[in-house]
């Protein structure tokens, strides 16, 4: 299957910074990505859609000034969270779809990242 | 996009078949049916997905009702590799639409 990679695995920061994490689709380029993020014994919350050349959309409650997404190209995205608290510690998952058909049964299949692990102390 | 239902939890024996079920009753035409699987601390991985015959791959079957309101998805030999949580997903076919992830199923698999 398509290969989605995530920079950095792990990242311990201090209340009050930002991190930035990327999101990089290796084998096939997406105008679309997605950002999630997942909370202990939860289910994989869609924060946010990054559109390639074009501002991100947000899900309801989630703040587009702390987190920020940049599609820069088509196999990058960027989600930085800035002004970071320790309730922003979570595990941050991006995907990204492959081109319409390429994966086979007649649509786009949505490939995944292999997550983020954020501390925030 | 529509809702689905799983059960909370499941298990099997290592080298059974692991048969998981999902609801998806108010499933609509342009909808497809996705299975996904999370081991702890991962991405999730996909597995397979279907509009409304059966499709087999090198990981699982998925065996999608006549009606298209259930389905059913099938690891022919379960190892101890294959305990995570399984989502069955309904996404509408339009390029780029998003997936809404239930809490899916948890299946243990045991020695």
């Amino acid at each position: 299957g398509a290969v989605v990679s995530q920079h950095p695995s792990w990242v311990i920061c201090k209340s009050g910074t930002s991190v930035k994490i990327e999101c990089r689709s290796l084998d096939f380029q997406a105008t679309t990505m997605f950002w999630y993020r997942q909370f202990p014994k939860q289910s994989l919350m869609l924060m946010a859609t990054s559109n390639e050349g074009s501002k991100a959309t947000y899900e309801q409650g989630v703040e587009k000034d702390k987190f920020l997404i940049n599609h820069a190209s088509l196999t990058l995205s960027t989600l930085t969270v800035t002004s970071a608290h320790p309730e922003d510690s979570s595990f941050y998952i991006c995907s990204a779809p492959t081109p319409w058909g390429l994966a086979g049964g007649g649509t786009d299949t949505q490939y995944f990242g292999p997550g983020t692990r954020l501390t925030v102390l | 996009d529509a809702k689905t239902t799983q059960p909370t939890s499941m298990d099997c024996a290592e080298g059974r078949a692991a048969n998981l079920p999902c609801n998806h009753s108010t499933i609509s035409g342009n909808e497809y049916v996705y299975w996904y699987r999370q081991i702890h601390s991962q991405g999730p991985q996909y597995i397979i997905h279907g509009l409304k015959n059966n499709e087999t791959n090198e990981m699982a079957s998925l065996i999608i009702t006549e009606d298209r309101k259930s389905s059913t998805l099938i690891l022919p030999h379960a190892t101890l590799r294959d305990t995570a949580v399984y989502y069955c997903i309904v996404r509408v076919a339009i390029a780029n639409s998003k997936l809404t992830f239930g809490k899916g199923i948890t299946l243990s698999v045991r020695p």
